[in-house]
């Protein structure tokens, strides 16, 4: 357990609010992930970080952002919300030494 | 670039009975190979990983893989499901001392009926 929390666990916004999702790991990991889990897609790589200010993108990262300012903290931005970017957000770190991600509990999001 | 094929998207079976969930991946390059099992309403958790040595790999709860090179495959097996086994569970791969970043199966969705 690598003590990965997210916050909020649920939200429901609005088309075109900005929306913050924050997670947050106590074990100083180096590498932290943002996933979105939809049916039929499986997990699917927005963003991660392999460092304090160091980002790159993942494989469906067209509106969302993000930024890590401290090695426990990295933030997932949706500048303008949509209806197809209410899913599942699930944050994850890994051990390096042991190549084993940690997930967070998940942050249920809805865009009406 | 890597792949995950998770051949079946639902395998119902009964208690007791034993269970095959099929993975198959593509890449250029050597690669790790992770399960994982994600129970209603939570984040997903390690059940094994191939990381190198025998191909044969146990994991929690009594599943266990085995990393079959020449077919691309790493099925999970269980000889006996429970009740409680049921849950989504998701094959990954990655790049073998490459940066940690695992490409992801669509997941199999296992239903154990008593």
């Amino acid at each position: 357990d690598a003590g990965i929390t997210q916050s909020p666990r649920h939200k429901v916004t609005e088309t075109g609010t900005p929306v913050t999702l924050r997670c947050h790991q106590t074990e100083n990991h180096r590498y932290m992930y943002w996933y979105r889990q939809d049916p039929g897609h499986g997990l699917r790589l927005i963003h991660y970080s392999y460092g304090v200010k160091d980002t790159d993108k993942g494989e469906v990262s067209d509106g969302y952002s993000v930024s890590r300012s401290k090695t426990e903290d990295f933030l997932l931005t949706l500048e303008s919300a949509t209806s197809s970017q209410t899913s599942v957000y699930f944050c994850a770190t890994v051990a390096g030494d042991r190549n084993e991600q940690f997930f967070g509990p998940g942050t249920r999001l809805t865009v009406l | 670039a890597q792949s995950v094929t998770q051949l079946d998207s639902q395998v119902p079976v009964f208690e007791e009975a034993p269970v095959e969930l099929r993975c198959n991946y593509s890449s250029s390059v050597s690669v790790y190979l992770f399960w994982y099992v994600q129970y209603p309403n939570q984040g997903l958790q390690l059940l094994l990983k191939y990381l190198s040595g025998s191909t044969l790999v146990k994991g929690i709860n009594g599943f266990e893989a085995e990393f079959n090179k020449s077919q691309t495959s790493f099925h999970l097996r269980k000889p006996s499901v429970h009740i409680s086994d049921t849950a989504e569970y998701f094959c990954a791969v990655s790049e073998a001392g490459g940066s940690y970043i695992p490409t992801f199966g669509r997941g199999t969705s296992l239903i154990v009926h008593p």
